[in-house]
């Protein structure tokens, strides 16, 4: 598609449940990238991907996160055991190249309860 | 420690003037910056960005302007218009060390007033 695409809009669980989000990247786009954007404007790199390769998991806190990029289905980005500090509004981008402009997403809005 | 600063959280202009917004970053690495622009419940918008050999970037009413000894940059709007009232960011990243993330600023909301 011309647009990256994410879902659902909006995802809510109860603290201790798990949450997948996906994001269909911009056709031809080769990299993606999630943001966490938390207390409003504050954005956090979480973890980027070349195709179906991590290329950047810095970002990633790697006890409860996971995410996946595989051949002809959407990205996912999945949380176990959610937390309360995990709410917060997940945003997807895409690039065509490494150094290209990202593109984002409208993003997931998590709340955890 | 906060790598890109955008030091007003807010601006207020009338439609037809300039409105400027800011950015400062500390990351002497940072080589490539851009600008997006946000509305409520979306994603941003990529706006205009500039790299670092430049030091003026243009695309018809956005004009950003890069000052690298200064580690600033800052983002013209002339003239104004009550459809740019939104959030604005201001982004790195820092492309000469294979760092393709974003490094975001904490935006600065824009109102035009008609």
């Amino acid at each position: 598609g011309e647009e990256v695409a994410q879902t659902p809009k909006h995802l809510v669980r109860g603290e201790g449940q798990k949450a997948k989000l996906y994001c269909a990247p911009i056709k031809g786009h080769s990299y993606v990238f999630w943001y966490q954007q938390v207390l409003k404007n504050e954005f956090k790199f979480l973890i980027s991907f070349q195709n179906e390769n991590v290329f950047d998991e810095t970002g990633m806190p790697k006890e409860r996160f996971s995410a996946k990029c595989l051949p002809n289905s959407p990205c996912s980005l999945e949380i176990q055991a959610t937390k309360l500090e995990d709410s917060a509004v997940y945003f997807c981008a895409s690039s065509r190249d490494r150094g290209d402009t990202q593109y984002f997403g409208p993003g997931t809005r998590l709340t955890v309860l | 420690d906060q790598q890109v600063k955008q030091n007003s959280p807010s601006l207020s202009v009338q439609e037809g003037r300039i409105s400027i917004l800011n950015c400062d970053y500390t990351n002497s690495m940072f080589d490539y910056f851009l600008w997006y622009k946000k509305y409520p419940a979306e994603g941003p918008t990529f706006l205009i960005s500039i790299s670092s050999i430049k030091d003026k970037n243009e695309d018809g009413r956005f004009t950003v302007f890069l000052n690298k000894s200064a580690k600033h940059l800052s983002l013209h709007i002339v003239p104004s218009q009550p459809g740019d009232s939104a959030v604005y960011f201001c982004a790195a990243s820092a492309l000469g060390g294979s760092n393709y993330k974003l490094t975001f600023g904490k935006g600065t909301l824009l109102t035009v007033n008609p």
